[in-house]
């Protein structure tokens, strides 16, 4: 079944603790990225990433990080979470990139960091 | 800069009542427009795109969306809701850029 996974889907943290939150896709997709929703604000992106390698800032990359080092992965690392961080975060695939194509999205990861 | 406007923030509809909800962007280049559907604990999926042709476009579940270039607009709709259709709604813009989403509560 094609789709996109993450995990943890929940995770409560402490300021400071540094976390990981894995994306999967096994699509075959070049491109993946990064949201965070909040209320009020819709999704909003953090990172993406045309191809391997190759990643870029989204709208609200402060205090994030990620890599591509493999074509299906595309972990979320927070070094230094905050309570600022605590949100739902949702990672997507899509094919290129294009801005024709449907973006596939994982089931969310809901993090609160205290 | 770019931007999408969701105006209705949350909806409320009784069953088989007619719904539309507004979506307007400002985007300086071609447009391609989606609308995203998120139910309750389940992750986005796409509910219809509009990338050229037909400015009416239908998508699963019954619901349709209207292309107005002239207003910037791309409202979705439905002629007769159902329960199941409580979710969260989401406008976007060339894949990238969302709206804030609109809630819809449906009461049965």
């Amino acid at each position: 079944e094609a789709q996109v996974t993450q995990n943890p889907r929940y995770l409560i943290t402490v300021t400071g603790k540094k976390l990981t939150v894995t994306c999967s896709q096994n699509m075959n997709h070049e491109y993946m990225s990064w949201y965070r929703q909040d209320p009020g604000l819709g999704l909003r992106q953090i990172y993406y990433s045309m191809n391997v390698e190759v990643t870029d800032k989204g709208d609200v990359p402060e205090g994030y990080k990620v890599s591509r080092k493999e074509k299906r992965n595309f972990p979320l690392i927070l070094e230094s979470p905050s309570p600022n961080q605590t949100s739902l975060y949702f990672c997507a695939s899509s094919l290129q990139g294009a801005f024709t194509d449907t973006q596939y999205f994982g089931p969310g990861t809901r993090l609160t960091v205290l | 800069a770019q931007s999408v406007s969701q105006h209705n923030h949350h909806v409320i509809l009784s069953e088989a009542a007619s719904l539309e909800l507004g979506c307007n962007y400002s985007y300086g280049g071609t447009v391609n427009l989606f609308w995203y559907v998120q139910y309750p604990g389940q992750h986005l999926q796409l509910l219809l795109k509009y990338f050229s042709g037909d400015p009416l476009v239908k998508g699963i579940k019954g619901f349709e969306a209207e292309f107005i270039k002239s207003k910037f607009s791309f409202n979705l709709r439905k002629p007769s809701v159902q329960w199941s259709d409580t979710a969260e709604y989401f406008c976007a813009v060339n894949q990238f850029y969302f709206g804030t989403g609109t809630s819809l509560t449906v009461i049965p």
